[in-house]
């Protein structure tokens, strides 16, 4: 276990769905993330929290909506997905975003949209 | 354009077997180089953290190298084991005030008894 966990951790939903990942950190530290992972992919940044500010939305469609309540959780909400956004969403966390700062990476939720 | 790149892309040796992976990067500012292991449908976790000044660390089994010169890394896997089978992947960061990441595909290593 890493202390990041995540909810659920397997989704199917249509197209015309809307759902919600969540993401809740257990190690006191002020920035969290969502990466999407596709097969053959390297690991696409997608938001970047810090102090529940988002400082970093790297060009990601509007049908994937974070929200950062607190430090320690982290949601993705989802609607009007397509079948190219199936993926494994995964969250992760760290001490800080400046500097050496080690991610720790939740076990991912795995999004198959029909 | 920051780029990283493993190889092999994929891998199967023997139970108790060594094996090495590699990776080539170009990223700048270079901060630090990382290994993760990535087990099917889990989340990455970390093996080695690298910085500039560092040109090998150690975790059990696990050796990782670095030359900053030549941009080169490799992770060396000693007597593996069948808990071995997993994705490894080559993470490099560069700090421009925040830290950015940059991933690697990964290598998927697969050991056979």
């Amino acid at each position: 276990e890493t202390g990041v966990t995540q909810t659920p951790r397997h989704l199917v939903m249509g197209m015309t769905n809307k759902k919600s990942l969540k993401c809740e950190q257990h190690l006191g530290h002020n920035a969290m993330y969502w990466y999407k992972q596709s097969a053959k992919k390297p690991l696409e940044l997608m938001f970047v929290y810090s102090l529940e500010e988002r400082v970093e939305n790297n060009s990601v469609p509007s049908r994937f909506s974070p929200e950062c309540p607190n430090s320690s959780h982290l949601f993705l909400h989802l609607h009007t997905l397509q079948p190219e956004d199936s993926a494994l969403y995964l969250c992760a966390s760290s001490q800080e975003i400046a500097g050496v700062g080690e991610q720790y990476f939740g076990p991912g939720t795995r999004l198959t949209v029909t | 354009k920051n780029q990283v790149e493993q190889s092999p892309q994929s891998l199967i040796i023997l139970e108790g077997k060594n094996c090495t992976l590699q990776c080539n990067y170009t990223v700048s500012p270079f901060s630090n180089l990382r290994w993760y292991k990535q087990d099917t449908g889990r989340g990455p976790v970390s093996l080695t953290i690298m910085t500039f000044s560092e040109n090998t660390k150690s975790n059990g089994r696990y050796t990782a190298t670095l030359d900053a010169d030549t941009k080169q890394s490799s992770l060396h896997i000693t007597a593996s084991q069948l808990s071995d089978s997993a994705s490894y992947i080559c993470v490099v960061s560069a700090v421009f005030g925040n830290e950015k990441l940059t991933f690697g595909t990964g290598t998927r290593l697969t050991i056979i008894p």
